[in-house]
């Protein structure tokens, strides 16, 4: 069974840019969660998606935004990129509510 | 006060002792709690899932939950230097949101 797929591994943006990340959860799993990781504040939550439509959604400015598709598949965007913004973001599904999340390889984005 | 707060560490243990980490979380209502691993430069691995009070044992690792004092532990027995990682913890609150902790470096000294 694939993993959780997140493209692409690696990014650098430059300040005032955009930027679109994409996962592909495990076969089956329907909840999709995204998280930023820094080293000094660790993993901070974004958003969840179940069936297309956000769940819960974490302290981060509108400038970050997500969707998901009919096929779980899901992405999230950054615009007006910031500096702060350089983290590894990670990608998480799990197969249902009190299941842990499995996540992806994550991508890390630099912003120069 | 955070949702789920762990000891930071750095934790540093002998090969072949026992190494335990320890999370206390916020939110009573919580009832699904997990811990993971997470090697340097790579992303976190689920390693131990537990949902109701006492302990729950899987090969060397030891979950342990104790909801009225709001604490999960996770114990090591027989620590090997390939254990030394990042041990995060994290929760299912009542609203079906996970929350992780900051996590604790955990080194295991040949």
């Amino acid at each position: 069974k694939a993993g959780v797929t997140q493209t692409p591994r690696y990014l650098i943006k430059t300040r005032g840019q955009q930027v679109t990340l994409s996962c592909s959860p495990i076969s089956g799993h329907r909840s999709v969660s995204w998280y930023q990781q820094t080293p000094g504040q660790g993993l901070q939550f974004l958003f969840e998606y179940f069936s297309e439509t956000q769940r819960n959604k974490g302290n981060f400015p509108g400038r970050f935004s997500g969707r998901q598709f009919s096929n779980s598949r899901s992405e999230m965007n950054v615009s007006t990129l910031e500096l702060g913004d350089s983290a590894l973001y990670l990608c998480a599904s799990r197969q249902g509510v009190n299941y842990g999340y499995t996540f992806g390889s994550g991508t890390r984005l630099t912003v120069v | 006060q955070k949702e789920v707060e762990q000891n930071s560490g750095p934790l540093s243990v002998p090969e072949g002792a026992i190494a335990s980490l320890n999370c206390t979380y916020s939110d009573r209502g919580s009832q699904s709690f997990f811990w993971y691993r997470q090697y340097s430069g790579k992303s976190p691995e689920l390693i131990m899932s537990i949902y109701s009070n006492g302990d729950k044992e899987d090969g060397r690792f030891t979950a342990q939950l104790n909801k009225a004092s709001q604490y999960v532990s996770l114990l090591i027995r027989d620590s090997q230097p390939s254990d030394s990682a990042t041990y995060l913890c994290a929760v299912m609150n009542t609203g079906n949101q996970f929350y992780f902790g900051t996590g604790t470096s955990l080194t295991v000294i040949p």
